[in-house]
């Protein structure tokens, strides 16, 4: 699977879109990008994922370049309880055995403030 | 509601002891996965199942072993070779649209 990297941390006021960036310049081009936050102490919660189109659903947007070598993931109007850990992660969607695992980095520690 | 129970939430374990975490889900997913976490790091793989009976060792496998006699459970077992259990561990399945996460289990070592 793709390596990604991600900005190690980011603020956003409360209230404001916030805009999480993800570099991934080496994607195959079967593999989707996905992303997961983590509230600390939870387990990883799904948020949405593509793979070429932009995406939108209740949670959050993704915008994908159209070489596909970066995305960003767009909380509309952030709110306190959107404070964790994002992760952007790339593989393919299908596949048993290791292609099945996903590969978590250190995410983006988002703080969202009043 | 359809979701993976992980129990207990904390769980303390003297040095040299064996301990169990359950794992169990009502999602029909076939493949099942056992992560570790540490403070401030990423999650790393341990185990994964694919169909039940079946297994598969992860990145850092050595001093856990797991059991996978049905579809719903897929248990891990931090062994006394374990050199540094203390972390939070999570419990996933798989269906082909993503991943469901447990809420985890965090092991200290007393």
């Amino acid at each position: 699977d793709a390596k990604t990297t991600q900005p190690t941390s980011m603020d956003c006021a409360e209230g404001r879109a916030a805009n999480l960036p993800c570099n991934h310049s080496t994607i195959s081009g079967n593999e989707y990008v996905y992303w997961y936050r983590q509230i600390h102490s939870q387990g990883p919660q799904y948020i949405i994922h593509g793979l070429k189109n932009n995406e939108t659903n209740e949670m959050a947007s993704l915008i994908i370049t159209e070489d596909r070598k970066s995305s960003t993931l767009i909380l509309p109007h952030a709110t306190l309880r959107d404070t964790a850990v994002y992760y952007c992660i790339v593989r393919v969607q299908r596949g048993g055995g290791s292609q099945g695992n996903l590969i978590f980095g250190k995410g983006t520690k988002l703080s969202v403030k009043p | 509601d359809g979701g993976i129970t992980q129990s207990p939430k904390y769980l303390f374990r003297k040095e040299g002891q064996n301990v169990t975490l359950s794992c169990e889900q009502n999602l029909n997913h076939d493949a099942m996965y056992w992560y570790r976490q540490d403070p401030g790091q990423g999650l790393r793989l341990i185990y994964y199942s694919q169909i039940v009976n079946d297994f598969q060792k992860g990145d850092i496998a050595e001093g856990y072993s797991v059991s996978r006699e049905k579809k719903e459970s897929f248990p891990l077992t931090v062994t006394s070779a374990q050199k540094n259990p203390t972390a939070f561990y999570l419990c996933a399945s798989k269906s082909n649209y993503g991943y469901t996460f447990g809420s985890g289990t965090r092991l200290t070592v007393v």
